[in-house]
């Protein structure tokens, strides 16, 4: 079965840079949410998104902003990068039944590291 | 903001032997989750909670949803060589189209000396 698709699944930046997180979401799913993972942390909830409209939004820096395209795929841009920012960013999609609780299926996350 | 205690932080134990862990929280959740994780890999779903109460199984894994709905253990009989990862609760609060974020708590490493 079609997984959620992440890319790149390594990005190496340097500080002040820019960088641009790829989200594919399994197909027919139409919600995706952005996880940030610290170094021997939890995830924690970044943003996300429903039919392309921002749903929720969590512990997001200003200088992080992402959004959900007409097919459904997700970019998390992050500017002005800081050494803080070195994680992994997971990306989840679900399919809105309309019930209390949609399983989120995760992607095998990007590994950011700034130096 | 909201936070799950999970316990143990880490555990070392000898193949066969069975695995506990449990999540509390100050907050009620709609739904817990327990979720593993490999290296480099994303969280894969093992139990979903619904009801306050509930006892749910998944072959080897056993996970009950506290009567408060604010804890939930998670058990491993039987622990063989590819149970070792890192254990996740998570608590989910409800709501509708992306607004069902999940809140994790710290994780349980398990270690299994073979």
């Amino acid at each position: 079965a079609a997984g959620v698709i992440q890319s790149p699944r390594h990005l190496i930046k340097e500080k002040r840079e820019t960088a641009t997180l790829k989200c594919y979401p399994i197909p027919r799913h139409d919600t995706v949410y952005w996880y940030q993972q610290g170094p021997g942390q939890d995830p924690q909830f970044l943003i996300s998104f429903y039919e392309k409209m921002q749903s929720d939004k969590g512990s997001i820096p200003d200088r992080f902003s992402a959004q959900q395209f007409s097919d459904y795929h997700s970019e998390l841009n992050m500017s002005s990068l800081e050494l803080g920012d070195s994680a992994l960013y997971f990306c989840a999609s679900s399919y809105d039944r309309g019930r209390v609780y949609n399983e989120q299926f995760f992607g095998p996350g990007t590994r950011l590291t700034v130096l | 903001g909201q936070q799950l205690n999970q316990s143990p932080q880490s555990m070392f134990i000898q193949e066969g032997e069975d695995v506990s862990m449990n999540c509390t929280s100050s907050s009620i959740f709609n739904t817990w989750l327990w979720y593993k994780q490999d290296p480099g890999e994303g969280p894969v779903l093992l139990i979903a909670l619904y009801k306050a109460g509930e006892l749910t199984s998944n072959g080897r894994l056993t996970a009950q949803f506290g009567i408060t709905r604010k804890d939930s253990f998670l058990n491993i009989s039987a622990s063989i060589p590819s149970d070792v990862g890192i254990y996740f609760c998570a608590g989910q609060f409800g709501g509708i189209q992306g607004a069902q974020k999940l809140v994790f708590g710290q994780g349980t490493r398990l270690t299994i000396n073979p």
